[in-house]
């Protein structure tokens, strides 16, 4: 089935430092979403990435969809406390429209 | 805010029984998606639906089942419940098959 790898599995950063994590598809996808999780809430839709090589910017986050379309990275600027959280990516397949999952980065951000 | 509306927030039950989580998509959304998030670990797909039909099938059980009716809310229905379903359950949504998906608050379900 389809799988995403998301990396690194944890980072614990200095408060100012630039972060950049990636995910990377065995398959194709057609579209690739970034959200940001807090603990015991929802996950928060940060980025959609619609267009193969696209880049798009949401504040001091960056993403951008690979130009293979099996792969996505996001990065974050001048890392603040309130980072802090789980990044999660999502692929969306292009036969039922199910949203797969990568396994998430733990962000620690030491003021 | 989401707009995505889950309830209940919390629920406690014993093993062997049978619990309903409901969805209230977000206006106008047609797609509902149900997925489950054990400790510490990400989000595993269970179940789409698009306006009113199953859409996908993810890794559910088949003591799991659920529905989106007319209206477009969904429930999630968790039978013969394990102590091992205990988990968070998310709920959501999006407009067109191609784009955002938008999650709820989530019901975590402890099974005692």
């Amino acid at each position: 089935g389809q799988q995403l790898n998301q990396s690194p599995q944890s980072m614990f950063i200095q408060e100012g430092e630039d972060v950049s994590m990636n995910c990377t598809s065995s398959s194709i996808f057609n579209t690739w979403l970034w959200y940001k999780q807090d603990p015991g809430e929802g996950p928060v839709l940060l980025i959609a990435l619609y267009k193969a090589g696209e880049l798009t910017s949401n504040g001091r986050l960056t993403a951008q969809f690979g130009i293979t379309r099996k792969d996505s990275f996001l990065n974050i600027s001048a890392s603040i406390p309130s980072d802090v959280g789980i990044y999660f990516c999502a692929g969306r397949d292009n036969q039922g429209g199910k949203l797969i999952f990568g396994q998430g980065t733990e962000l620690s951000v030491k003021p | 805010d989401s707009g995505v509306t889950q309830t209940p927030k919390h629920l406690i039950t014993a093993t062997g029984q049978r619990v309903t989580l409901r969805c209230s998509p977000r206006s106008g959304d047609l797609s509902v998606y149900w997925y489950q998030q054990s400790l510490d670990q990400g989000l595993q797909f269970l179940i789409q639906y698009y306006n009113g039909e199953e859409r996908a099938k993810g890794n559910i059980l088949e003591r799991f089942s659920a529905q989106q009716f007319p209206d477009l809310h969904s429930e999630l229905n968790l039978s013969s419940l394990e102590l091992g379903d205990s988990a968070l359950y998310f709920c959501a949504s999006s407009p067109l098959i191609p784009t955002e998906a938008f999650f709820g608050q989530g019901t975590r379900l402890t099974v005692v």
